[in-house]
């Protein structure tokens, strides 16, 4: 069985801040996909990263930068000077090789205050 | 290029009722998966259409019922409603059928209301 933990519930920071978002998972797939999702309150989820389970290569995108450790079954990602835009439910996803469908982590509400 | 639309955007049933819900998929795609997303919690896999036919299934009882078109629109329906049915119901599309490795896009979501 395939699980996504997302153990923060809520994150508040203030502007500028760095903030970093965990996420732990389990599998039993040998080849895997993991994803990031940014869902702002119109509700519609906006893809942000795509990994499988042979490039543990980190990755930085402007702010966003993602760091996937297959050791301890995370894949947790950070923001950079946080900005109010970027207020939002963020959620991790796993899909394995073989299975045709995402398992999503029950998301982190992130508020950036100005 | 028009995106993952979905229809209609908020709508509101009696519990025992039928509802049906539908999705156009982003141009060039052909395969859809459904989600129900419950309030505070993340999005939970329904099934995935591909070819016309349902690939896979979540844990899901036989009253979500779904069809997939010529022209690779979806409808997700759902007969004998609940008031645990109240969600946000996401569509997803994709390409080439295993959805679960591409790069999904989803809608904007329909917000089921139950009463």
């Amino acid at each position: 069985a395939q699980k996504v933990t997302q153990a923060q519930t809520e994150i508040s920071v203030v502007e500028k801040e760095d903030v970093t978002l965990d996420c732990v998972y389990e599998t039993r797939d040998t080849t895997y996909y993991l994803f990031w999702y940014k869902q702002p309150p119109s509700g519609e989820l906006v893809f942000l990263i795509r990994r499988n389970s042979f490039d543990e290569q980190n990755e930085i995108s402007g702010r966003y930068s993602w760091n996937f450790q297959k050791s301890t079954s995370s894949f947790n990602f950070t923001i950079t000077a946080s900005q109010v835009v970027d207020s939002a439910v963020y959620f991790c996803a796993l899909s394995g090789g073989s299975n045709y469908k995402l398992t999503f982590g029950k998301g982190t509400l992130l508020t950036v205050n100005p | 290029d028009a995106g993952v639309t979905q229809s209609p955007t908020h709508l509101i049933k009696t519990r025992g009722q039928q509802v049906t819900l539908r999705c156009s998929p982003k141009s060039g795609h052909d395969t859809v998966s459904w989600y129900q997303q419950a309030l505070g919690q993340g999005p939970q896999f329904i099934f995935q259409y591909y070819e016309e036919e349902e690939r896979q299934r979540g844990n899901f009882p036989d009253r979500f019922s779904g069809h997939q078109f010529p022209n690779y629109s979806s409808e997700l329906n759902v007969n004998a409603l609940l008031l645990g049915d109240s969600a946000l119901y996401l569509c997803a599309s994709s390409k080439g059928g295993l959805a679960g490795i591409n790069e999904q896009y989803f809608g904007p979501g329909t917000r089921l209301t139950v009463t």
